[in-house]
C-alpha cells in the first residue's frame, strides 16, 4: 500500500513569511498526525485529528499555527508568519486509530527560515 | 504528563556487538511505550510496541525491548550489531492509549563500527 505523502520536502523561506504543508494518509486512516522535529531533538506532537475534528492541539502556537483536515483525508499545516525558530522538520503521521496503534510517518518536510 | 529520557545521544558499537539503547520513562497511567527507527531523509519506522500482553517484546531487524516497572524502563537490545542498523532511534511513550500522540525522546544515534 501507499504510505504517507507529503510535500514539499523542502522548503526555504524568509521570517515573516507564509508557508504551508501538505499531508495524504494512507487510505484509510482516521486519525492523522503533525509532529515538529528540530535538529536535535525527537518529535513533538502539535495536532491530532480524528476524521476532520480536532483531538488535541495544546501543543500548537495558535498565534501562528493553524491547521486543517478538510473530509476528513488531506491535511494542511499552515505557519503564517515564519519565525526563525520555526526551522525543523514538519512530520505527518496517520494511523485507523484504537488502541494500541501503529502510527505511520511520512518522509517530512524540511523547513529553513532564514 | 508523560516524559522520555534517553541516556546517551550517541552510542557507538562495533559489528557484531550487543547494542544496548537506553530508554526511562515517567507516566502517570499505565504506559503504551515505543520505539522508532529513522534513517537519513527518511520518515519514522516502528520497531515495537509494548502493550502489556508481555514484557518482553519483540520488534523487527532482531531488536527487541524489556518493560521494567520496577525501574521505569524499556531499554533496546540486539545481540549482534549490523552495518544497516546505523540510524537514529528514539523512545516514545503514549498517554492514554496507542492512537493518542506520542511524546518522544530526544533520540540516541547509533554509530556502527566496522
Amino acid at each position: 500500500e501507499a504510505g504517507v505523502a507529503q510535500s514539499p520536502r523542502y522548503k526555504i523561506i524568509e521570517k515573516r513569511q507564509s508557508v504551508a504543508f501538505w499531508c495524504n494518509p494512507i487510505s484509510g486512516h482516521a486519525t492523522l498526525y503533525w509532529y515538529q522535529q528540530i535538529l536535535g531533538q525527537g518529535p513533538k506532537l502539535l495536532i491530532q485529528f480524528q476524521n476532520n475534528g480536532v483531538v488535541d492541539d495544546s501543543q500548537l502556537p495558535k498565534d501562528r499555527f493553524s491547521a486543517e483536515r478538510l473530509k476528513g483525508v488531506d491535511s494542511t499545516l499552515k505557519i503564517q508568519p515564519a519565525k526563525l525558530e520555526d526551522s525543523a522538520v514538519y512530520l505527518c503521521a496517520t494511523s485507523t486509530g484504537g488502541s494500541y496503534n501503529e502510527q505511520f510517518f511520512g518522509p517530512g518536510t524540511r523547513l529553513t527560515v532564514l | 504528563a508523560q516524559s522520555v529520557t534517553q541516556l546517551g545521544s550517541h552510542v557507538s558499537v562495533s559489528e557484531g556487538a550487543l547494542v544496548l539503547l537506553r530508554c526511562n520513562y515517567s507516566s502517570s497511567v499505565p504506559p503504551y511505550l515505543f520505539w522508532y527507527v529513522q534513517y537519513p531523509n527518511q520518515g519514522l519506522q516502528l520497531l515495537l510496541k509494548y502493550t502489556s500482553a508481555a514484557t518482553l517484546v519483540k520488534g523487527i531487524n532482531g531488536f527487541e525491548a524489556e518493560f521494567k516497572k520496577s525501574e521505569t524502563s524499556f531499554h533496546l537490545t540486539k545481540p549482534s550489531a549490523h552495518m544497516s542498523d546505523a540510524a537514529e532511534y528514539f523512545c516514545a511513550v503514549s498517554r492514554g492509549g496507542g492512537a493518542d500522540g506520542l511524546t518522544f525522546g530526544k533520540g540516541t544515534h547509533l554509530i556502527i563500527q566496522p
